[in-house]
């Protein structure tokens, strides 16, 4: 079964500063990786997503992921944080190819940008 | 590109009642995916639909819920004899294949009376 941990409930950080939200997964064989950013009241948004190639992926609003296969992690990062970034993450992950299609999401971490 | 649409966005009713939402998917997309999530929580899988044909559903999920995709382009979801612990947000999301990033509506707030 797959399964995804996010350790951090909220992740606080000054507005400008160098963001990083944690993420770690567990899935058979190679991992299709993803982020989503959700507002209130709102739906989740496409961030950003892994699937092979280059271990640093680039994504929507300035944000970045970091694979570490050996870690089986996929942290997000932002160099410069805004207020606005302010919101609720979540990393999702399924199997590259077999088993199902439908990914799993962690349980979401809150991102609070202070000015 | 629309969007995924789902209505209502907010449905208040008492238990025991009967409940239908809808969601009408980007119009090329024939995946359709139904979430729960509750608070503090991320998005839980409910059923998933290519086309018309329902080809997952979890093991979780009760025999009061059911959903349908008649055409293979809008969707219903169906909650019968409603439960305090249905209250939730019930997201549809939507794909055009299985490697492409879902689409999310804004979700259907339930809160049960």
């Amino acid at each position: 079964a797959q399964s995804v941990a996010q350790p951090e409930d909220q992740v606080n950080v000054a507005e400008g500063n160098p963001l990083t939200v944690k993420c770690t997964y567990s899935v058979s064989g190679n991992p299709y990786l993803f982020w989503y950013v959700q507002y209130p009241n709102r739906g989740l948004q496409f961030l950003l997503k892994y699937i092979t190639g280059d271990n640093l992926v680039k994504g929507s609003y300035g944000f970045e992921a970091e694979f570490n296969k050996s870690q089986t992690s996929f942290h997000l990062k932002k160099p410069s944080a805004l207020v606005s970034d302010s919101a609720l993450y979540f990393c999702a992950v399924r199997p590259l190819s077999g088993g199902s299609y439908i990914p799993t999401f962690g349980r979401g971490t809150s991102l609070i940008v202070h000015p | 590109d629309t969007g995924v649409s789902q209505d209502p966005r907010h449905k208040i009713t008492k238990r025991g009642q009967n409940v239908t939402f809808r969601c009408d998917p980007i119009s090329e997309h024939n995946r359709l995916y139904w979430y729960r999530q509750t608070l503090g929580q991320g998005p839980e899988f409910l059923t998933y639909f290519q086309n018309e044909a329902q080809l997952e559903k979890s093991r979780l999920l009760s025999d009061r819920f059911s959903a349908e995709r008649p055409k293979g382009s809008f969707s219903t979801l169906e909650i019968q004899r409603t439960e305090q612990g249905d209250s939730a947000m019930y997201l549809c999301a939507s794909s055009s294949y299985d490697n492409q990033p879902q689409h999310f509506g804004d979700g259907t707030r339930l809160s049960i009376l």
